[in-house]
């Protein structure tokens, strides 16, 4: 089975703090995503990954920056968190192909900006 | 550009109703459709997807049909039963945008016994 793992269920910081949030696949994907998830939004690509070192803007990429420097490892950044930042965040990861390939999605990170 | 509609919730039904969930799309050419689930407390999972016109994707009792005419993809099931109850998301990805997802809103389903 797939499985992508998120470093903490469940996370509180103080505004002003930065903030990594960690994501492992273990099913060698090329490509990694986090997203946020907020009530009436759905969820919004934040940044993506489709190889080593290599990133892409999403939808919403103001105020987070992201690292891949191992295949199985994307890291979330906020560099200032802010409490407009309070949400679940959720990573993904696929393999590379056509459109039709699935998302493996992690449990998600609720993060409370205070 | 591309964007998914879905119906607002939340839906409320008893068990061994019969649901419907909508979902509408606005894309330019052929994209592919899903339907993915998230149970309380979890990350999201695959239900169902369909890629192209007239496909009707299936899994666990709950299907739906690819609508191009209609741009429409709403999911359906017979017979809803309690461990039903999440928040059900369709998305939909075209074929030159890199494997990202769009989203819609989401819709929570609640199934009372």
């Amino acid at each position: 089975d797939v499985k992508v793992t998120q470093s903490s269920r469940y996370l509180v910081k103080r505004t002003g703090e930065k903030v990594f949030l960690e994501c492992v696949q273990d099913m060698d994907h090329e490509n990694m995503f986090w997203y946020r998830q907020d009530p009436g939004l759905g969820l919004r690509l934040i940044y993506f990954s489709y190889d080593v070192k290599m990133k892409e803007k999403g939808d919403i990429p103001e105020g987070y920056s992201v690292s891949r420097e191992k295949k199985e490892r994307f890291s979330l950044i906020l560099e200032s968190a802010s409490t407009n930042q309070t949400s679940m965040y959720l990573c993904a990861s696929s393999i590379q192909g056509t459109p039709a390939v699935t998302q493996y999605f992690g449990p998600g990170t609720r993060l409370l900006v205070l | 550009g591309n964007s998914v509609t879905q119906m607002e919730g939340p839906v409320t039904l008893s068990e061994e109703a019969f649901l419907t969930i909508n979902c509408t799309y606005t894309a330019t050419g052929y994209p592919s459709l899903f339907w993915y689930v998230q149970y309380p407390g979890e990350g999201l999972q695959l239900l169902l997807k369909a890629t192209k016109a007239d496909d009707k994707g299936s899994n666990k009792g709950f299907e739906a049909t690819y609508r191009k005419e209609t741009t429409s993809f709403h999911l359906e099931k017979g017979s809803v039963q309690v461990s039903d109850s999440a928040v059900y998301f369709c998305a939909l990805r075209r074929y030159n945008q890199g494997g990202k997802l769009i989203f819609g809103q989401g819709t929570e389903l609640s199934v009372k016994p």
